[in-house]
């Protein structure tokens, strides 16, 4: 199975700075199409997880442009320019190039 | 709108069967792989179950396998998942998810299963 490591697991943030957040593969998940097969999610309190990256970079329908991801392989970052309060809740990767699927154990961003 | 609605969770005894169901609509469910994701409370979130677009192809994590089993009726737009042998460690929030470009990018709100005594 491939492990997906993520890292810090608490993000605490103060509004209008930017934050990053580490995920590593035990794996690569560049598959043979060119493309990366790694995903982020964010669970808002209380809600169902939205994605947010996927393809490693490519950001999802209605993503702020503060997101964005990169990495390509094993390493990968999502970063978010400029925090917002709105941000706030535990943020997942996610590899899809092999089953079984694996998620990061998450990141919590609060503010400070 | 995209909508995905489950039903089906409740409180089960160690041992015992439920059928999960997640109905959608606002669009083509027949074009998109679906998935089963479960969170256990106060955990992360651990994929379960994947269907191909016609069912002729199914993938389950290890810990259900020869439990549970991933179904879908297309004419219904209905996903389904039936759970057997229900273990304490199956008590969780039970998500179906609609895949596009490998990414699960809409999700139910999830129903709870929880297996005790």
């Amino acid at each position: 199975d491939i492990v997906m490591t993520q890292s810090p697991l608490y993000l605490p943030v103060t509004p209008g700075e930017p934050a990053s957040i580490s995920c590593r593969s035990s794996q690569s998940l560049l598959h043979s199409s060119g493309y990366n097969y790694l995903d982020w999610y964010l669970q808002k309190p209380g809600q169902s997880p939205q994605l947010l990256i996927y393809f490693g970079s490519n950001r999802a329908s209605g993503v702020p442009d503060r997101f964005s991801g990169s990495g390509s392989g094993t390493d990968f970052t999502l970063k978010i320019s400029r925090v917002e309060a709105e941000d706030v809740g535990v943020y997942y990767c996610m590899q899809a190039i092999q089953v079984p699927i694996t998620f990061g154990q998450g990141t919590r961003l609060e503010i400070k | 709108e995209v909508q995905l609605v489950e039903s089906g969770g409740g409180l089960v005894q160690p041992g015992g069967s439920l059928r999960l169901s997640c109905v959608v609509s606002g669009f083509t469910f027949s074009s998109h792989w679906m998935h089963w994701v479960r969170q256990a409370p106060g955990k992360g979130l651990e994929w379960v179950a994947t269907i191909k677009l016609d069912g002729s192809q199914k993938n389950y994590v290890d810990s259900v396998k020869g439990r549970f089993t991933i179904s879908r009726d297309n004419a219904k737009n209905s996903l389904y998942l039936q759970m057997n042998s229900l273990r304490a460690e199956d008590t969780a929030v039970y998500h179906c998810a609609r895949s596009n470009f490998a990414a699960y990018d809409w999700w139910g709100q999830g129903t709870l299963v929880t297996v005790s005594s």
